[in-house]
């Protein structure tokens, strides 16, 4: 089975700041890659998908990039309502695993 | 507009089974697969279990493989996810959501929460 490898597993950023979360395929899944927001008390919240695709409604801060093994999530401008857990999720063939998620604080 | 709503949760003791049901409106529900994802109290997302739009195919995570089977009414718009021999690492909030072909889960329910204890 594909693992999913999320890093760092937290980060505390400024208000403002440009934050990066890393999500590793152990194998290549090509750009089958989502990336989730899930906040407590909240249903996840599907943010971009294949690898770079922003889901309707989801602010322009938000990007994704990469293909074959190796992903990222950015966030250009941290705002407060950010603060969340990242989750990856690989969607090829049968198993669609997540990540183990990344939070994000304001510093 | 779309809804997914579960329910069947409750409290059951280890080695008992328990049904989730998800009432799904809105949409078009035959059209999409379908899954379960949890999230056990204090940990993340943990995908659980698919089935296709048609139920031809149906596929498990490792930790529930052979315990669990995700079943569909696409006459019905409804989705279970029959759960045998509980453990208490079953312990978790269930959801449903589904996804359309290419893109993964985009509308998801509320949830209904299955807590496993003597």
């Amino acid at each position: 089975d594909i693992q999913m490898t999320q890093s760092p597993s937290s980060l505390s950023a400024s208000v403002g700041d440009r934050v990066t979360v890393t999500c590793r395929a152990s194998q290549g899944i090509s750009n089958y890659l989502a990336w989730y927001q899930k906040k407590p008390g909240r249903v996840p919240k599907l943010l971009i998908y294949a690898a770079s695709t922003l889901q309707s409604g989801v602010p322009s801060r938000f990007s994704g990039s990469g293909s074959g093994t190796d992903f990222t999530l950015t966030i250009s401008s941290l705002q407060p309502e950010d603060v969340a857990t990242y989750y990856c999720q690989k969607y090829t063939s049968a198993l669609w695993t997540f990540g183990q998620g990344t939070k994000v604080e304001i510093k | 507009q779309v809804q997914l709503v579960e329910s069947g949760g409750g409290v059951v003791q280890p080695g008992r089974s328990l049904r989730l049901s998800c009432a799904a409106s809105g949409f078009t529900f035959s059209s999409y697969g379908m899954h379960w994802v949890r999230q056990a109290p204090g940990k993340g997302l943990e995908w659980v279990a698919v089935i296709w739009s048609d139920g031809s195919n149906k596929y498990y995570a490792d930790s529930v493989k052979g315990r669990f089977i995700i079943s569909r009414d696409n006459s019905n718009n409804t989705l279970y996810l029959q759960m045998s021999t509980l453990r208490a690492e079953d312990t978790a909030l269930y959801y449903c959501a589904r996804n359309q072909w290419l893109v993964p889960l985009d509308y998801w329910g509320q949830g209904t929460l299955v807590t496993v204890s003597s």
